[in-house]
């Protein structure tokens, strides 16, 4: 069974980082890209990052490009996303996500990220 | 980047009647579009990929079609587990962009 588990969210003050993570099993994590996603409160989605399954190409949102940073360690099974100069606007659950022929087949649970002072 | 224009926002319908909601992109997405169904405090479920493939484990009473910049999630039967909000996603090319979503109510 696929599972993604995310962790790392929390309430941090505007201008601050974070790193969150998202530990997966049940398939061959270094054999697919992985995404990221996120959800605003009471909001709509928006795809903010993707990985290639040997890292060998990144693409990002506009909204988060030059401040946001998608990397793996698939010796770990582990996604990360290192978010920089944090603003109220990326408050939001965040969501990784498995790719495949086709994406987002599989979500973790999310972790909440707050930015607020 | 392309827009997906997604309608209507909100529908009220009964148990037993056939819903339609659409999405509309501003460009040709070559049927590389996907449906999701959200229910509240969780995350988001794949229901059909690539127009009209239906997600394993996900009741034939879900369809999608389209071709083009047009494209429709259809269940020919409500139940009352399928009310929840549903999101459009293309994913011809990026970046990935989602449908505003359609909440789906009991009327």
């Amino acid at each position: 069974e696929v599972q993604l588990v995310e962790s790392g969210g929390g309430l941090v003050k505007p201008g601050s980082s974070l790193k969150l993570s998202c530990v997966a099993s049940g398939f061959t994590f270094s054999s697919y890209g992985m995404h990221w996603i996120r959800q605003a409160p009471k909001k709509g989605l928006e795809w903010i990052a993707l990985i290639y399954y040997d890292s060998s190409n990144k693409y990002y949102a506009d909204s988060v490009k030059g401040r946001f940073t998608i990397s793996r360690d698939n010796s770990k099974n582990t996604l990360y996303l290192e978010m920089n100069s944090l603003r109220s606007e990326d408050t939001a659950m965040y969501y990784c996500a498995k790719s495949g022929t086709s994406p987002f087949a599989y979500w973790g649970q999310g972790t909440l990220v707050t930015v607020s002072s | 980047d392309i827009q997906m224009t997604q309608s209507p926002s909100f529908l009220s319908a009964s148990v037993g009647d056939r819903v339609t909601i659409n999405c509309k992109a501003s460009q040709n997405i070559n049927k590389y579009l996907n449906w999701y169904q959200q229910k509240l405090g969780e995350a988001p479920k794949r229901l059909i990929y690539n127009t009209n493939n239906l997600q394993t484990g996900i009741p034939s009473r879900f369809s999608g079609s389209g071709s083009g910049t047009d494209y429709t999630l259809t269940i020919s039967s409500l139940q009352p587990e399928d009310f929840a909000t549903y999101f459009c996603l293309q994913h011809n090319s990026f970046p990935l962009t989602f449908g505003s979503g359609t909440k789906l109510e009991i009327k």
